[in-house]
């Protein structure tokens, strides 16, 4: 198993800022997520973000609303930039290699007010 | 993409009954997880289950994969049991890369 770290565990925030969320890992992984849950909704992935690489984003998500850090492979940064109410989530990282178990952090609950 | 579909999507229990949460999903998976989602919003892993039948105390699960469906079997429900009971599905997103999908989960409330 993975034990993940994520701060802050919660913000308020002002419309038109930035909030960087960091989650550290206490293992080696080659491949994070980023999972966005609005208000009653279920997860949507955001990006999967590869050590040395660029994170890959899905559909509707864009690197310059939510750009992600991976300066090693136990450590990765999701910011979301520019924040409007809309963006108030729950926003969670994410570690589990293909086809085996995936581990989240606590998740950070985000209000922009 | 794959659809992943849970029943009932809200659930009142009385404490001390049971219940059983479904999960169907549209295409074949490489494996199935049942999290619980705490008030605080903190998901809880409770079964990797790509096929076949787990225990861990009053909780158990069941996946069928030919049949495309997963059961979450909870007994003796306590309030603690409270939150939202999400499964989630792994499927080959390609460029060997696998994917996550969610269901919408089942907010189930256990009254005292």
């Amino acid at each position: 198993s993975a034990v993940i770290s994520q701060k802050p565990s919660r913000d308020i925030c002002q419309r038109g800022t930035s909030l960087t969320i960091q989650c550290q890992v206490d293992s080696q992984v080659t491949m994070m997520f980023w999972y966005r849950q609005q208000p009653g909704q279920s997860l949507t992935l955001i990006a999967t973000a590869n050590q040395g690489s660029e994170a890959t984003y899905e559909s509707g998500f864009v690197i310059d609303k939510f750009p992600i850090s991976r300066p090693n492979l136990t450590f990765s940064t999701l910011t979301v930039s520019n924040m409007s109410p809309e963006d108030s989530s729950i926003y969670l990282c994410s570690v589990g290699e293909g086809n085996t178990e995936a581990f989240f952090g606590q998740g950070t609950r985000l209000t922009v007010v | 993409g794959i659809q992943v579909e849970q029943s009932p999507p809200d659930l009142i229990l009385q404490e001390g009954a049971n219940s059983t949460l479904r999960c169907n999903f549209s295409d074949s998976v490489n494996n199935l997880q049942w999290f619980h989602q705490n008030p605080w919003g903190q998901l809880i892993n409770l079964f990797y289950i790509p096929s076949g039948t787990k225990q861990n105390g009053r909780l158990s699960a069941t996946t069928v994969a030919t049949e495309r469906y997963s059961l979450l079997y909870i007994s003796s429900s306590q309030t603690t049991d409270s939150g939202v009971y999400f499964c989630a599905v792994d499927t080959y997103s390609g460029a060997g890369s696998y994917q996550l999908t969610f269901g919408k989960g089942t907010k189930l409330s256990v009254i005292p």
